[in-house]
């Protein structure tokens, strides 16, 4: 099955940077799903990008598709202590199946 | 609040033990999956239910059986369980198969 790679697979911040998390993939993705877990917590949707160079925000939250739609990245602006939590692409495979990124953990620095 | 409701909460279980984990969501939802995860690793795929049926089995070993009683109800039937079957397991459910998903708080299990 198609394999995707995410990284970094940690990332501390300062309060207040940038926080960029990818997700890369050898073949054609068909979508892409971004999900949130905060520690102790369950995965939350975020955001499904289907087009190709499609780029989504949500507040300082900014999610892209290549072009390719082999790769993808979710970027946020001015982290925030509420931002904690691993961040984690999840893909398609084959028909129903989806496969969960090995995810980047975010902890930030108050 | 999650839309999607697991009970119970935590279980502790010896490996002779038999018992169930249960998943109910009524968001009209269709597909409804069942996820291990250990700690600090993602979600792994168990089992998926399209309409009722079981569509994805991930070659998940016979001491865990699903079962789908109707679209809102998703269990999982634990039997003769091994101590590296602990973690948390994780119901979703979806509109549609491979749609975006809802998950519940889990369950998070224990074998002694």
């Amino acid at each position: 099955g198609q394999q995707v790679m995410q990284i970094p697979q940690y990332q501390h911040v300062q309060e207040g940077e940038d926080f960029t998390t990818y997700c890369n993939s050898s073949t054609t993705l068909s979508n892409i799903q971004w999900y949130k877990q905060r520690p102790g917590g369950h995965p939350v949707f975020l955001i499904q990008l289907v087009k190709s160079g499609e780029v989504k925000k949500q507040k300082r939250l900014t999610f892209q598709f290549g072009e390719a739609k082999k790769n993808s990245s979710l970027h946020i602006t001015a982290t925030q202590t509420t931002d904690v939590g691993t961040y984690f692409c999840v893909s398609l495979q084959g028909a129903q199946k989806l496969v969960f990124g090995q995810g980047t953990r975010l902890t930030i620095n108050p | 609040d999650t839309e999607v409701t697991q009970t119970p909460k935590h279980l502790v279980m010896g490996m002779t033990n038999k018992k169930s984990l249960k998943c109910e969501q009524h968001m009209g939802h269709r597909a409804m999956y069942w996820y291990k995860q250990k700690a600090k690793k993602p979600p792994e795929l168990m089992f998926v239910y399209s309409y009722e049926k079981l569509s994805i089995n991930e070659s998940v070993p016979s001491r865990f059986s699903p079962e789908c009683p109707n679209s809102s109800l998703l269990n999982l039937h634990l039997h003769a369980l091994q101590p590296e079957d602990s973690a948390l397991y994780l119901c979703a459910s979806s509109q549609v198969a491979a749609g975006p998903q809802h998950f519940g708080d889990g369950t998070r299990l224990s074998i002694l």
